[in-house]
């Protein structure tokens, strides 16, 4: 299967920790999204990448949250000093440079529960 | 970017057709109408896009009427494992990078 994966699918950490989950896009896919959802509702955008660039984030992408694709390939999401308000369904998505769509392809997600 | 209203949840039996509607009285120019189905634990997956009129692939049918305002995403025939969370996305797709901004979707429930 080629699809996009992430790791890990399941994270419980502390308050305070800091966890880092990695995504590997579809090959050749230049385009990386990183979503987070909560129970009850859907995706909500974090940030983008295209090959290596970082071109966008949210504002829900506090100074906690960091992100980096180094060499345009797999991507990793890191936050620091974990809050219980973090805890959520973590979701990489990869496109690629054109498509008619716009589809996005998504990983099965990271878990992460904070205690 | 244009708000969508969709149900909540919906109700259906296998074999029965669905039709799921979504509002966006908001729409642009230039936006698409695009859904997304999601099942427990998996991450969106693309299902149908389209602009106006009728698109039909292999897994459902997008009805458009000519105002754009809403769109009906139809599922024929639905069985147990059609069961999932079903967004509606309105945006426009033409930029490279475009974020899908999702609302809370309308979870379907198959029944045998």
């Amino acid at each position: 299967d080629t699809g996009v994966s992430q790791d890990p699918r399941h994270k419980i950490t502390k308050r305070g920790q800091n966890v880092t989950f990695r995504c590997d896009p579809i090959s050749e896919h230049n385009r990386l999204y990183w979503y987070r959802q909560t129970l009850g509702q859907g995706p909500e955008f974090l940030t983008y990448f295209q090959n290596e660039a970082q071109l966008e984030k949210s504002r829900l992408l506090s100074d906690r949250f960091s992100a980096e694709r180094p060499k345009g390939s797999f991507s990793t999401l890191e936050i620091q000093r974990t809050e219980q308000g973090d805890s959520a369904m973590y979701l990489c998505a990869s496109s690629p440079g054109q498509t008619p769509y716009n589809e996005q392809f998504f990983g099965p997600g990271t878990r992460l529960t904070v205690l | 970017l244009a708000k969508t209203t969709q149900p909540i949840s919906m109700d259906s039996y296998e074999g029965q057709e669905v039709n799921i509607t979504c509002s966006h009285n908001n729409i642009a120019t230039n936006d698409y109408i695009t859904w997304y189905q999601q099942f427990p634990s998996q991450g969106p997956r693309f299902i149908i896009q389209g602009y106006k009129t009728k698109v039909t692939n292999e897994v459902a049918s997008l009805f458009i009427p000519a105002d754009r305002k809403s769109s009906t995403l139809s599922l024929p025939r639905v069985s147990l494992s059609d069961t999932a969370v079903y967004y509606c996305l309105v945006g426009d797709v033409g930029g490279p990078g475009t974020a899908l901004i999702f609302g809370k979707g309308t979870t379907l429930s198959v029944s045998s």
